[in-house]
């Protein structure tokens, strides 16, 4: 089975613009949740989608966005970027919401200059 | 989310077994402990969880306190692939998907 893949894998954007990121879960799989990593913040969790519904959030600026598609295909938006938004975007796919093993992809590295 | 306390560093040699600690003694009832690893340059993995009692599985086995107040994330046989970072996290009814990473304990192996 293949794993979750993320596209791009890096991407250079300038202050103010805007990016999206995609992300394809495991066959089978309806769970996508987004994380942000960072040297100084760690791992932090942006949200989840489940059935293309947005079932839980983290503490993330409104300029921060996802969808989810009816084949679970996940995107994450992000809007007016600044240079703090430079981090390791990370998806996981989950066969389910809740109490279940995640399966991470390899990350999408984002640099804002 | 209930807190997880783990040390900062370990360092084992390869093919001796390891031991990597996590204390959350405010962990609730329904609270699973789950571990994940992230080696260097790639998203994290999932490597174990439980509740209670204690669980093995390919990769490595799970010992939870009898007050689970505390867990060991156990490594047979260390070999230097399973050098990475290890997080122990909880997770419970109302966090659902959302996992809350801490700082983890960065293992090194010797050879």
């Amino acid at each position: 089975k293949a794993g979750v893949t993320q596209t791009p894998r890096y991407l250079i954007k300038t202050r103010g613009q805007q990016v999206t990121l995609s992300c394809s879960p495991i066959s089978g799989h309806r769970s996508v949740s987004w994380y942000q990593q960072t040297p100084g913040q760690g791992l932090q969790f942006l949200f989840e989608y489940f059935s293309e519904t947005q079932r839980n959030k983290g503490n993330f600026p409104g300029r921060f966005s996802g969808r989810q598609f009816s084949n679970s295909r996940s995107e994450m938006n992000v809007s007016t970027l600044e240079l703090g938004d430079s981090a390791l975007y990370l998806c996981a796919s989950s066969p389910r919401t809740g109490l279940y093993e995640q399966y991470f992809g390899p990350g999408t590295r984002l640099t804002v200059t | 989310d209930a807190k997880t306390t783990q040390p900062n560093s370990m360092e084992s040699n390869e093919e001796e077994p390891v031991h990597l600690p996590c204390n959350h003694s405010t962990i609730s009832g329904t609270d699973y402990i789950h571990w994940y690893r992230q080696l260097p340059s790639q998203g994290p993995e999932y490597v174990i969880h439980g509740l209670t009692s204690n669980v093995n599985n390919r990769m490595a086995s799970l010992a939870i306190a009898e007050d689970r107040k505390s867990s060991t994330l156990i490594l047979h046989r260390a070999t230097l692939r399973d050098a990475a970072v290890y997080y122990c996290i909880l997770s419970g009814e109302t966090s659902g998907s959302r996992l809350t990473f801490g700082e983890g304990t960065q293992l090194t192996v010797n050879p």
